[in-house]
């Protein structure tokens, strides 16, 4: 059964800054990784979809990678601002065109 | 993107009645269509998919006669709560794919039982 985990489950930095949301799930085989946000009370928007023969994908000031052997994908996010405070969600499509979710990442960016 | 829409975005309901929350695709045929439920705080977890013309497939854990599932035509499922508890209180949340495993999510509704 496939599980994904996100680390960390909270995050606060200071506007400006660069971060790194990180992403990882159990079983390797997948076809694509996508990520998600979603703001309080909202469903979601998808941000980034990396087909699983890709390494990275890059929208804006966002880029997520893709490390499919080790099972691992990151989300970076350049210069943030108040408005990316949401909650990130990773998820994987398996064999079975299911998608499971990440436990998300809390994020707040500080003014 | 594509677009896909839900109804309605909120409702409340007394305990023992049935409610209907409809999903609609707008711009695309949905093949596949996904019914989610997030509770507070916490990720989405699916309950069931529906194909097209065929039964819902439903999760382990998810009980098929109280969540009804409908997916009649490519561009419309509904999700029917039905005997709703407070316990079913949560956000329901649809998503539909073309096949390509690609699923464009729905605003998801906020269903309260009182």
């Amino acid at each position: 059964k496939q599980e994904v985990t996100q680390i960390p489950a909270a995050l606060s930095v200071p506007e400006g800054e660069n971060l790194v949301l990180n992403c990882s799930f159990t079983d390797s085989a997948i076809y694509n990784l996508q990520w998600f946000r979603q703001d309080p009370g909202k469903g979601l928007t998808s941000l980034l979809l990396i087909q699983s023969s890709q390494r990275e994908q890059t929208s804006g000031r966002l880029n997520a990678s893709l490390d499919k052997s080790s099972g691992r994908s990151t989300l970076y996010i350049a210069a943030s601002q108040p408005g990316d405070s949401a909650t990130y969600l990773c998820a994987v499509i398996g064999g079975n065109e299911k998608l499971t979710f990440g436990t998300g990442t809390r994020l707040t960016i500080i003014p | 993107g594509a677009v896909v829409s839900q109804h309605p975005s909120r409702v409340i309901c007394k305990s023992g009645t049935s409610v209907k929350i409809e999903c609609r695709s707008l711009d695309f045929q949905a093949t596949t269509m996904f019914w989610y439920r997030q509770f507070p705080k916490q990720s989405l977890m699916l309950m069931a998919t529906s194909n097209e013309g065929s039964k819902a497939t439903y999760e382990q854990g998810v009980e098929k006669d109280k969540f009804l599932i409908n997916h009649a035509s490519l561009t419309l499922s509904t999700l029917t709560v039905t005997s709703a508890h407070p316990e079913d209180s949560s956000f329901y949340i649809c998503s539909a794919g073309q096949g390509t495993r690609e699923q464009y999510f729905g605003p998801g509704t906020r269903l309260t039982v009182t």
